[in-house]
């Protein structure tokens, strides 16, 4: 069975600081990956995903993503923080062995202080 | 500009009620998805449709069944509402491949 675990359910930077959000995952076959930020009294939104080629993925808003199969991790970055993206950050993995279901973790929030 | 619609942003129901919660994609895709989101425990899936008529279920069904009539509409259905369903119900529908998924904005369901 497929499963995502994130680090920490809240994580807490300083603007300009480097951001990163920690997702590991657990499937069977190769997995198509993502990262999904929610803004408060919103739905998600897609960040990055990961389904094949380059491992080294970027996404909106500056952030990007390394799938590094040998550490069954998906990271989520980004090298400088905004106030703007203070917000709930989820991961999520799928394959065509579930049927793509979408899998998510618990979600890390993040706190931009200033 | 794609759009998952979910008919209501906030409900409240009483208990032992029957409910209703839409969603509506205009995206033609054969997934539909649907949530629920809690503090804490991120999003659980309670029903996946991979088709018309056709459902499956996720880790959370208990207490719920959902309809999917027609390709563009998958319904969740609370049968008897009880307090422990109050939470944010998320719609979301995707491409066979499950490239990505497009989220509706939510629902906040409070069952008193």
């Amino acid at each position: 069975a497929q499963s995502v675990t994130q680090l920490g359910s809240h994580v807490s930077v300083s603007e300009g600081a480097l951001v990163l959000l920690r997702c590991n995952y657990s499937s069977s076959v190769p997995p198509y990956l993502f990262w999904y930020v929610q803004y408060p009294n919103q739905g998600l939104q897609l960040l990055l995903k990961y389904t094949t080629g380059a491992t080294l993925v970027k996404g909106i808003n500056g952030f990007e993503a390394e799938f590094k199969k040998s550490e069954t991790s998906f990271h989520l970055t980004k090298p400088s923080a905004h106030m703007s993206d203070a917000a709930e950050y989820f991961c999520a993995v799928t394959h065509i062995d579930s049927s793509y279901k979408l899998i998510f973790g618990s979600g890390t929030r993040l706190l931009v202080r200033p | 500009d794609v759009k998952v619609t979910q008919s209501s942003r906030y409900l409240v129901k009483r208990t032992g009620e029957k409910v209703f919660l839409e969603c509506v994609q205009d995206m033609d895709h054969e997934n539909m998805f649907w949530y629920r989101q809690d503090p804490g425990l991120g999003l659980r899936l309670i029903y996946f449709s991979y088709d018309v008529k056709m459902k499956e279920k996720g880790d959370i069904p208990e207490g719920y069944s959902v309809s999917r009539e027609k390709k563009e509409r998958f319904s969740l259905i609370l049968e008897s509402a009880s307090t422990n369903q109050t939470s944010m119900y998320l719609c979301a529908s995707s491409s066979p491949t499950g490239e990505e998924a497009f989220f509706g904005q939510g629902t906040r369901l409070t069952v008193v």
